[in-house]
């Protein structure tokens, strides 16, 4: 079965970091892209980062471009972001996702971030 | 980086069809046939419904249909059940090479 299991969230202060991690399982890792998208509170869901299959190419919406890097170990079936000078609107919950045709056939279940003093 | 524009609510009765659409630009949308619908209940992961504007992942059910004319993409939900009430996104390829989402609609079923 296909799985993707998000870790490393958690309460930072404004100005920190974080590294989120996705755990793959059940589908050739290395011959798809993957995402990360977000939900902060009571909003939509936000496209936060992309990353090409052997990480050739590598994209980021422009509200975490400079802040977030998004990077894989096809060793280890594993998606990260690593995230930082964190600000308040990153709170957010982070998803994973399955890369086809810039869109995302499978999600994780989730991860909560919250920037907070 | 602006949203694509979706209604914020819809609504229909068991059985009835709905369509939620989904306006870009032409350097989205309309410049673009990458364009995936997500079926999201809060709490839960949200699932792919259509990618390429028109094609169902293996496993969706065949009441969910995607089209696309110039630049509004739409997804049509056929025979409304209970269990279909929930949040609905649309996501395009931008020339930027950024994706982005719709806003979001509400699906309620009365």
């Amino acid at each position: 079965e296909v799985h993707l299991v998000e870790s490393g969230g958690g309460l930072v202060q404004p100005g920190g970091s974080l590294r989120l991690s996705c755990a793959a399982s059940g589908f050739t890792f290395t011959a798809y892209s993957m995402d990360w998208a977000r939900q902060a509170p009571g909003k939509g869901l936000e496209w936060v980062s992309y990353i090409t299959s052997s990480s050739n190419r590598i994209y980021y919406a422009d509200s975490v471009k400079g802040r977030f890097t998004i990077s894989r170990d096809n060793a280890k079936n594993s998606l990260y972001l690593h995230m930082n000078n964190l600000r308040d609107e990153d709170t957010a919950v982070y998803f994973c996702g399955r890369g086809l045709q810039y869109g995302m056939d499978v999600w994780g279940q989730g991860i909560t971030v919250t920037v907070s003093s | 980086q602006s949203a694509l524009t979706q209604p914020a609510s819809v609504s229909g009765s068991p059985g009835q069809s709905i369509t939620i659409s989904c306006t870009g630009t032409s350097s989205d949308v309309g410049g673009y046939n990458y364009v995936s619908w997500y079926q999201h209940h809060p709490g839960k992961a949200p699932k792919m419904l259509i990618y390429d504007v028109s094609t169902r992942p293996s496993g969706v059910s065949d009441r969910f249909s995607g089209s696309k004319s110039g630049n509004t993409a739409s997804l049509t939900v056929s025979g409304l059940q209970a269990e279909d009430e929930a949040d609905y996104y649309c996501s395009s390829y931008r020339i930027t090479n950024t994706i982005v989402f719709g806003g979001g609609t509400k699906l309620t079923v009365l």
